[in-house]
Parts: C-alpha cells; sequence; structure tokens
C-alpha cells in the first residue's frame, strides 16, 4: 500500500518563496508527481521527479530524495493566482496507478 | 492542453438509477483513468485502462464498471447510483509513465 501525507493548508505573501512538503510510504516507488488545482478546476501537471535532486521549471521547482521517502515543491516569487491547491502523487514500481496525497490548500497573502 | 473532453459536466440522478459517464480523448494515449474527488479524501482512483478491453480495478472500484472498445473512449457506469457516489469525477489519460492529464470533471449529484 502507500500513505502520502502532504500538509492540509498553508499560507505565504505574495512575492515570497513558499515550501510545500510531502512525505510517502510506498511498496515500491517509480516516480513523483506536483500538481495544481485551482478551486472548481481540474488537476494541472506541474512535475515529475525520479531520481534524486531539484527540477526546476521557472517559478517552480520540485525535490525528491527516495531515500528519506521526501519531496518538497518550491514555488517561487508567490503571485495570488498561486493560490490554490497543490497535490503530491506517486507511482508504484511496476504500476500504472497514481496515488494522490490529500492535497495542501496554499493562500497567497497581499 | 491534452484533449480530453468528459461529459456530461454537470448530472442530477436519483438513487437507484444508471449513470454513464464518458471520457473521449484525441490524443491516442494508451493509458486512461477514473478517479473521484472528495473533500477529505482527495482523487482516490476507481477503474483505470492500459488498453482496448484492458481494464483493472483501482482503489475505490465497489459499484462501478468500466468499458474501453475503442482507444479513445472510456466510459465508466454507476449501475445503480448511490448517495455515497455523489462526487467530482475525474478522467485522466497518459502515454507515458512520467505524465498524466486530466479532464475538466464531472459533477455528479445523486439524490
Amino acid at each position: 500500500g502507500q500513505n502520502i501525507d502532504q500538509p492540509t493548508e498553508m499560507t505565504a505573501t505574495e512575492g515570497a518563496i513558499v515550501q510545500i512538503n510531502c512525505t510517502y510510504q510506498t511498496s515500491g516507488f517509480n516516480g513523483l508527481f506536483w500538481y495544481q488545482q485551482h478551486a472548481g478546476e481540474a488537476p494541472t501537471f506541474l512535475s515529475y521527479n525520479v531520481l534524486d535532486g531539484l527540477e526546476e521549471k521557472g517559478r517552480f521547482s520540485s525535490f525528491l530524495s527516495r531515500s528519506k521517502g521526501y519531496s518538497y515543491l518550491l514555488l517561487k516569487e508567490l503571485q495570488m493566482k498561486d493560490s490554490a491547491s497543490y497535490l503530491c502523487a506517486v507511482r508504484g514500481a511496476g504500476s500504472y496507478q497514481l496515488t494522490f496525497g490529500k492535497g495542501t490548500k496554499l493562500s497567497v497573502i497581499p | 492542453d491534452a484533449g480530453i473532453t468528459q461529459s456530461p459536466r454537470h448530472k442530477v440522478t436519483e438513487t437507484g438509477t444508471p449513470v454513464t459517464l464518458r471520457c473521449h480523448q484525441t490524443e491516442n494515449h494508451r493509458y486512461m483513468y477514473w478517479y473521484r474527488q472528495d473533500p477529505g479524501h482527495g482523487l482516490r482512483l476507481i477503474h483505470y485502462s492500459y488498453g482496448v478491453k484492458d481494464t483493472d480495478k483501482g482503489e475505490v472500484s465497489d459499484g462501478y464498471s468500466v468499458s474501453r472498445s475503442k482507444t479513445e473512449d472510456f466510459l465508466l457506469t454507476l449501475e445503480s447510483a448511490t448517495s455515497s457516489q455523489t462526487s467530482v469525477y475525474f478522467c485522466a489519460i497518459s502515454e507515458s509513465l512520467s505524465e498524466a492529464f486530466f479532464g475538466q470533471g464531472t459533477r455528479l449529484t445523486v439524490v
């Protein structure tokens, strides 16, 4: 089975940096995903990590440590439009399935 | 954006009636998935498909069935809808194991 934990809610200030953590326990591992979901909308793909280290994409970066079962999503230069839920998901070894955490609701305040 | 269309987008149905939700893709992706999303639970996998007529159960498959007779269409059927199946349903597609794209969702209310 798989267990994925992430904080329920976070608040950060416009222009700041925020780090959203995700820890996971899985029976196998074949990649970790981050998605953004605005209220009432579909999740949109942000990043995929399968090897240890940092992947950077513009203002967003994602880090993975497989030995620690740990990932984070880093958002820089926060904008009001970044207010959304951020979903961490893991794909198990030899699996087609993604297992999602419950999501972190990020509120960006002026 | 990946070409995924879910229909209907909204539906209200009565307890005990059958309901079919459709997911249609224009990307020719091999893998298709049905998830439901509920407050406090996040996204949970119902069923998935890894090819035409190849499907398997996910975490919360009880009360649901699926069919995939063509690459582009993946149908989710609630044989006899119950109030516990009130939810937002998302279809997702992927071709590789390093990505998955979601449709806009179907909001189903069972009264």
